[in-house]
C-alpha cells in the first residue's frame, strides 16, 4: 500500500538558511500533520490541515510557516534556522478531518551547522 | 493543554513474557488514545489504538485496555519476540478536528533472548 512521502530525505543547512520539507500523504487522505523530533525525544506537533486549510496548532516557531496545496500536498517553511531546528520532522496523514488515525511518512533529517 | 505521562521509560523483560507500559493523560476531552512503535531512526508506526467508547481492544499478542474514569490506558504485549525491541509511545488527542497528537515520554523495550 502507498505511504506518505516526504523529500527530502536528508538536509544540511547553515544557522541562519531556509529550508522547505515536503510531504505527500497517503492516497485520498485529505489532512496533514506536522511533528518535530528531536534525538531521544518524543515527537511533538507543530500544525495541521485539512482541505488546505489550518486546523490545529501546536508549538510550530513563529520563523516556521506551512500550507496545504490543492493536490493535498503540505510544505513546511522554516526561516532563520537555528542548530536547536535540527531533528527529524515527520509528516503524518489521515482520511477525513473526524478520522483520527495518523500514518507517519520516513521523515526528513534536519542538521543545521 | 493536554499532558500524557508513561511509564516505565525502559521495560526489559525475557522472550516469550509478556510486557505492559502504563499511560496517564490529564485532558478528559481527549477521547483517542493510539499507541506507536518506533524503531531506532524510522517512523512512528501505529499499532493499535482506541477510543473512549471502548474498554478494550485485542489485536493478535496486542492489547490496549482504557480506564476513561482513572485516565489511563494500558498497551499489553504477550509472548514477547526479539522484534518487538524498540521504543513505544501513547498518545491522547481529542479524535477528530485534525488535532494533533500529545505523546508520552516513550518506553524502550527490550526483550531479552
Amino acid at each position: 500500500a502507498a505511504g506518505v512521502i516526504q523529500s527530502p530525505r536528508h538536509l544540511i543547512k547553515e544557522k541562519r538558511e531556509t529550508a522547505t520539507l515536503k510531504c505527500y500523504p497517503i492516497p485520498r487522505h485529505d489532512t496533514v500533520y506536522w511533528y518535530q523530533q528531536g534525538p531521544g525525544q518524543d515527537p511533538q506537533f507543530l500544525i495541521s490541515f485539512y482541505e488546505k486549510m489550518q486546523s490545529d496548532k501546536g508549538s510550530i516557531p513563529d520563523r516556521f510557516s506551512a500550507q496545504q496545496f490543492s493536490d493535498y500536498h503540505s510544505e513546511l517553511n522554516m526561516s532563520s534556522l537555528e542548530l536547536g531546528d535540527s531533528a527529524l520532522y515527520f509528516c503524518a496523514s489521515s482520511s477525513g478531518r473526524w478520522e483520527a488515525s495518523q500514518y507517519f511518512g520516513p521523515g526528513t533529517r534536519l542538521l543545521v551547522l | 493543554g493536554e499532558n500524557v505521562e508513561q511509564h516505565p521509560s525502559t521495560l526489559s523483560v525475557q522472550e516469550g513474557d509478556s510486557a505492559v507500559i502504563k499511560c496517564t493523560y490529564s485532558d478528559s476531552a481527549s477521547n483517542y488514545f493510539p499507541w506507536y512503535k518506533q524503531e531506532l531512526g524510522k517512523r512512528p508506526q501505529l499499532i493499535i489504538d482506541i477510543r473512549s467508547n471502548v474498554g478494550e481492544k485485542k489485536d493478535q499478542r496486542i492489547a490496549v485496555t482504557l480506564n476513561k474514569t482513572a485516565k489511563h490506558f494500558s498497551l499489553h504485549i504477550t509472548e514477547t519476540q526479539p522484534e518487538d525491541s524498540a521504543v513505544y509511545f501513547c498518545a491522547a488527542s481529542t479524535g477528530g478536528g485534525a488535532d494533533g497528537l500529545t505523546f508520552g515520554k516513550g518506553t524502550h523495550l527490550i526483550i531479552q533472548p
